[in-house]
């Protein structure tokens, strides 16, 4: 089956520490993206990348940082920097951007920061 | 930059009743998509909509894009308890070369 598998599904870290989470896709998209949810709010856009080994800041990128190096792979690594980090972190991909094809996202990652 | 409302931001119905949710735009759009997410997962593609005054059916939900591209609507008929959950709206603009979402529509069920 083909898809976005994100990991882990909860994690937990204690503040001052930074952490990554894992996208992996196998639907051979050019385009990944990071999303941050919080509760009652819509999906904001933390950072995209549609080549490899490229990748741009999204509306919230502060604290965030991430790497494009294989086409199926877009890790995020939260920072310490990153001053309120619990949320939901959504991952998704598409066919190429420009076009504004649909996303197709991961299940997710709970992050909780203590 | 550019801002997407979505209202309202939650609504309670009564299995059977109708249910409508908005979606504006600060700006013109090139396209709308609507998505879906029930509780505890993650957002599914439901629909595209790119022409001015295109309508769009999808068993009983139907779509709209507004003449100028600035808003879209979702409508459902007859709501039945497998329809509880949040529908976002997301607008492209090719200027800003990137989709915003709107902050989503909660809808609640009761059966």
């Amino acid at each position: 089956d083909g898809g976005i598998t994100q990991s882990p599904k909860y994690l937990f870290r204690k503040e001052g520490q930074n952490v990554t989470l894992s996208c992996e896709q196998n639907l051979n998209h050019d385009a990944m993206y990071w999303y941050r949810q919080d509760p009652g709010q819509g999906l904001r856009l933390i950072y995209y990348s549609q080549i490899v080994n490229d990748f741009q800041k999204g509306d919230i990128a502060e604290g965030y940082s991430v790497s494009r190096e294989k086409k199926e792979s877009f890790p995020l690594t939260v920072t310490s920097a990153q001053k309120n980090p619990t949320a939901f972190y959504l991952c998704a991909s598409s066919m190429w951007r420009r076009s504004n094809s649909p996303l197709h996202f991961g299940n997710g990652t709970r992050l909780t920061v203590t | 930059g550019q801002q997407v409302m979505q209202i309202p931001q939650y609504q309670h119905v009564q299995e059977g009743e109708d249910f409508t949710t908005y979606c504006n735009s600060s700006t013109t759009l090139s396209n709308i998509q609507w998505y879906k997410q029930r509780p505890g997962g993650h957002p599914v593609f439901l629909i595209q909509l790119v022409k001015s005054g295109e309508v769009k059916k999808q068993k009983r939900l139907t779509f709209q894009f507004g003449e100028a591209k600035k808003n879209s609507s979702l409508h459902i008929t007859a709501t039945q308890t497998t329809d509880v959950g949040t529908y976002f709206c997301a607008g492209y603009n090719t200027n800003a070369g990137k989709s915003t979402f709107g902050d989503g529509t909660t809808l609640t069920v009761k059966p």
